[in-house]
């Protein structure tokens, strides 16, 4: 069964605490990305690898870490710096050929 | 900045209808592509048109583009309850950045 995995689905923490969501596929996909979205808004950009050991911010970066270690997986850690977390969390491959995109299921994030 | 921008943010129609929603972006684009987002999910690929085509078709979706405008729109005929999400273009850039979207609530 082919697809992204988010984990977990819902996810709490305190006020400045670092926790990390996870992003892992099994579509042999260069490229993945990390989005935010806010209540009845879009997309944001958070991060973007083309590649494994690569990956570049996207507008939204501040408050935000990843590491690209393995083609498969690439986490998002939210640190306390970030000074508003709560939000949707939604990570994305991306096709080499035509650049079509595949999205996780998201991880809701709440501060409590 | 941000590749693709849907219009309008909202659109409330009856079942049956028709909607219409449209996508302007800035760039030259190989192709440009639409998305759905349901309530609380992830967002999955509806279609795909590139730039030396004027107009594709898939179900009950008609996608057209104009690129002399920088613009696509998306159609879905006799729309159904079940076409309320939200939906969002993309152009093929790498860095793959999403408008706000368009709202489309569709009433039984």
């Amino acid at each position: 069964d082919g697809g992204i995995t988010q984990s977990p689905k819902y996810l709490f923490r305190k006020e400045g605490q670092n926790v990390t969501l996870s992003c892992e596929q099994n579509l042999n996909h260069d490229a993945m990305y990390w989005y935010r979205q806010d209540p009845g808004q879009g997309l944001r950009l958070i991060y973007y690898s083309q590649i494994v050991n690569d990956f570049q911010k996207g507008d939204i970066a501040e408050g935000y870490s990843v590491s690209r270690e393995k083609k498969e997986s690439f986490p998002l850690t939210v640190t306390s710096a970030q000074k508003n977390p709560t939000a949707f969390y939604l990570c994305a491959t991306r096709t080499s050929g035509n650049n079509e995109q595949f999205f996780g299921p998201g991880t809701r994030l709440t501060v409590l | 900045s941000q590749q693709g921008e849907e219009d309008p943010q909202a659109l409330s129609i009856q079942e049956g209808e028709n909607a219409t929603m449209n996508c302007s972006y800035k760039t030259s684009i190989n192709n440009l592509q639409w998305y759905r987002q349901n309530s609380g999910r992830g967002l999955v690929h509806l279609i795909l048109i590139r730039s030396n085509e004027r107009e594709k078709h898939s179900g009950r979706l008609r996608v057209t583009l104009d690129t002399s405008k920088k613009s696509s729109s998306l159609l879905i005929t006799a729309s159904r309850a079940a076409d309320t999400a939200s939906y969002f273009c993309a152009t093929d850039v790498y860095d793959m950045r999403f408008g706000a979207g368009t709202r489309l609530t569709v009433k039984p």
